[in-house]
């Protein structure tokens, strides 16, 4: 059955600590992306990557950090630099290449809390 | 990047047909009008996608204008379970921006 993982669903993290969020596809999608979620609101752009190996920023890229080494993953570092790391972090992943308005598949999100 | 305005609320009662009207004005040539379809804590889901005129599929039905500055979603014979955000997109799928949505609410 295809789609998107992402783990673990629920996520604490102390102060000054990294962490990195897990997210994986199996639809052999080109491109992929990271939102992330505050409560009431719509999901903004952090990051988002085209093909393997490179990445662009989104609109709210500043304290996170992602790598793009193989199709299916692309993982999302939370750093310390990320002053209000608290939200619902939603990952996706769509055709991508020359196909540039199918739509985004996501993942069930990863919510991440600051002890 | 065109920019979408879509209500932030509408209430319904179940077995009725609910109307989202979307406007983008400024809706490039090549941009296709996408919905998606949010409950809580899960992620969005793509609800229907069309370029122009009408499109329809088991769940929804997208109008879309001639000058395609806007476009209405048309929820038939809403249940309780249709009780979501919905989200309208324009643009290619790398620069897509999700507003704040229209929550629906369907009552008994």
């Amino acid at each position: 059955d295809g789609g998107i993982t992402q783990s673990p669903k629920y996520l604490f993290r102390k102060e000054g600590q990294n962490v990195t969020l897990s997210c994986e596809q199996n639809l052999n999608h080109d491109a992929m992306y990271w939102y992330r979620q505050d409560p009431g609101q719509g999901l903004r752009l952090i990051y988002y990557s085209q093909i393997v190996n490179d990445f662009q920023k989104g609109d709210i890229a500043e304290g996170y950090s992602v790598s793009r080494e193989k199709k299916e993953s692309f993982p999302l570092t939370v750093t310390s630099a990320q002053k209000n790391p608290t939200a619902f972090y939603l990952c996706a992943s769509s055709i991508g290449g020359s196909y540039s308005n199918q739509p985004q598949h996501f993942g069930d999100g990863t919510r991440l809390s600051i002890l | 990047l065109a920019k979408t305005t879509q209500p932030i609320s509408m209430d319904s009662y179940e077995g009725q047909e609910v109307n989202i009207t979307c406007s983008h004005n400024n809706i490039a040539t090549n941009d296709y009008i996408t919905w998606y379809q949010q409950f809580p804590s899960q992620g969005p889901r793509f609800i229907i996608q069309g370029y122009k005129t009408k499109v329809t599929n088991e769940v929804a039905s997208l109008f879309i204008p001639a000058d395609r500055k806007s476009s209405t979603l048309s929820l038939p014979r809403v249940s309780l379970s249709d009780t979501a955000v919905y989200y309208c997109l324009v643009g290619p799928d790398y620069k897509l921006s999700f507003g704040a949505g229209t929550t629906v609410t369907v009552r008994a």
